[in-house]
């Protein structure tokens, strides 16, 4: 079965350091890949996703994300880290059960030290 | 701007009482889907539909009904709630097609506490 592991559910970095959200996917066939971030008391909006062209992925608000097959990875990353990026992160998959259909992680939330 | 709203943030109810939850999208898309937030279990599908009258049931159906009976509209029925159903409600739609087809774009929540 495809599923998605968000290693940490809990991170923490000071402003203006490296933020590293961990991803491990399970899939059978080539993934669509996405991160989608939770601002407190909001939906979820989509941050960037994968779907098979470049494996270094450009999302909103400066992350990027890469797909790294040999490692079934697909990390969130940001240079330097703002205080407005506190949110919850999720990992998602596409299912390949249905195109529609998403699966998603159990979420990593960051926070970040003034 | 996309748009989906909930017709509820925040909403509670007794054991035994039979809740609506309302969604509805301005975006014309085909696919609509609820879900449950819980802490440290992410996101769970709950029911989907992909066309007027058409639903799947997701992971976690158990409890719930849904309804969809306009394109824009997409319901969840709780129909005795109880108190394990007390949860964040997420409702999210994507398109069939085109760039967006794997995009799924989400309501702001209903945060339901069953009391």
């Amino acid at each position: 079965a495809q599923s998605v592991t968000q290693l940490g559910s809990h991170v923490s970095v000071s402003e203006g350091a490296l933020v590293l959200l961990r991803c491990n996917y399970s899939s059978s066939v080539p993934p669509y890949l996405f991160w989608y971030v939770q601002y407190p008391n909001q939906g979820l909006q989509l941050l960037l996703k994968y779907t098979s062209a470049a494996t270094l992925v450009k999302g909103i608000n400066g992350f990027e994300a890469e797909f790294k097959k040999s490692e079934t990875s697909f990390h969130l990353t940001k240079p330097s880290a703002h205080m407005s990026d506190a949110a919850e992160y999720f990992c998602a998959v596409r299912a390949y059960s249905s195109a529609s259909k998403i699966i998603f992680g159990s979420g990593t939330r960051l926070s970040i030290r003034p | 701007d996309v748009k989906v709203t909930q017709s509820s943030r925040y909403l509670v109810k007794r054991t035994g009482e039979k809740v609506f939850l309302e969604c509805v999208q301005d975006m014309d898309h085909e696919n609509m889907f609820w879900y449950r937030q819980d802490p440290g279990l992410g996101l769970r599908l709950i029911y989907f539909s992909y066309d007027v009258k058409m639903k799947e049931k997701g992971d976690i159906p158990e409890g719930y009904s849904v309804s969809r009976e306009k394109k824009e509209r997409f319901s969840l029925i709780l129909e005795s709630a109880s108190t394990n159903q007390t949860s964040m409600y997420l409702c999210a739609s994507s398109p069939l097609s085109g760039q967006a087809v794997h995009e799924q774009y989400f309501g702001p929540g209903t945060r339901l506490t069953v009391t």
